[in-house]
């Protein structure tokens, strides 16, 4: 079964702290894809960035890095010099070889405090 | 381009109307699909669909019908509201892959509340 556990419910820090959420993945398929969302207050899911499960280089984008580690079936994310617009819920999510579908997690609400 | 659009943005039904919610993409992707958000749960997958004139169940299909008769549409259906209706619904498209999972591009999303 595949399954996508992100255990922080809600995570708040001060502005320019670093902060990371958390996200573990099940799956028994060898190929498979993991995806990080971001939902700001405004409602609408803004896609992040994709990930293939034979790849396991860290991204970096601006102040976002990923750290994808298949031994611990992680895919966690990393905001450095953390901003009140980075308040947000973010999701982790799960695609499988030759599905369609996404397994999501149910989100890390993250407050940023000025 | 406007992307994924869906009409309407919030509706209030009471228990046993009908109403259909419409999402349209314009980037020509092949998949679509309907997925509902509540509180503590992430989303969750009503129905999609890989192609015109082929639907399929997600993990949580009751209560709800869905049809794609055009490339660019996709329409939920809720035939009798209930309560448990109550959430707010994302339309997604994604393009073609055989091989992986590509990456989905979402709607605005639209509120329901049913009483």
């Amino acid at each position: 079964a595949q399954k996508v556990t992100q255990a922080q419910t809600e995570i708040s820090v001060v502005e320019k702290e670093d902060v990371t959420l958390d996200c573990v993945y099940e799956t028994r398929d060898t190929t498979y894809y993991l995806f990080w969302y971001k939902q700001p207050p405004s409602g609408e899911l803004v896609f992040l960035i994709r990930r293939n499960s034979f790849d396991e280089q860290n991204e970096i984008s601006g102040r976002y890095s990923w750290n994808f580690q298949k031994s611990t079936s992680s895919f966690n994310f990393t905001i450095t010099a953390s901003q009140v617009v980075d308040s947000a819920v973010y999701f982790c999510a799960l695609g499988g070889s030759g599905t369609y579908k996404y397994i999501f997690g149910t989100g890390t609400r993250l407050k940023v405090l000025a | 381009n406007a992307g994924v659009t869906q009409t309407p943005k919030f509706r209030v039904l009471k228990t046993g109307q009908s109403m259909t919610l419409l999402c349209a993409q314009d980037m020509n992707h092949e998949y679509m699909y309907w997925y509902r958000q509540d509180p503590g749960m992430g989303l969750r997958l009503i129905h999609y669909s890989v192609g015109e004139g082929t639907t399929a169940k997600g993990e949580v299909p009751d209560g709800y019908n869905v049809s794609r008769l055009k490339k660019q549409n996709f329409l939920l259906g809720l035939e009798s509201a209930a309560p448990s209706q109550t959430s707010v619904y994302f339309c997604a498209s994604s393009p073609p892959s055989r091989r992986y999972t590509d990456t989905q591009y979402f709607g605005p999303g639209t509120r329901l509340t049913v009483l």
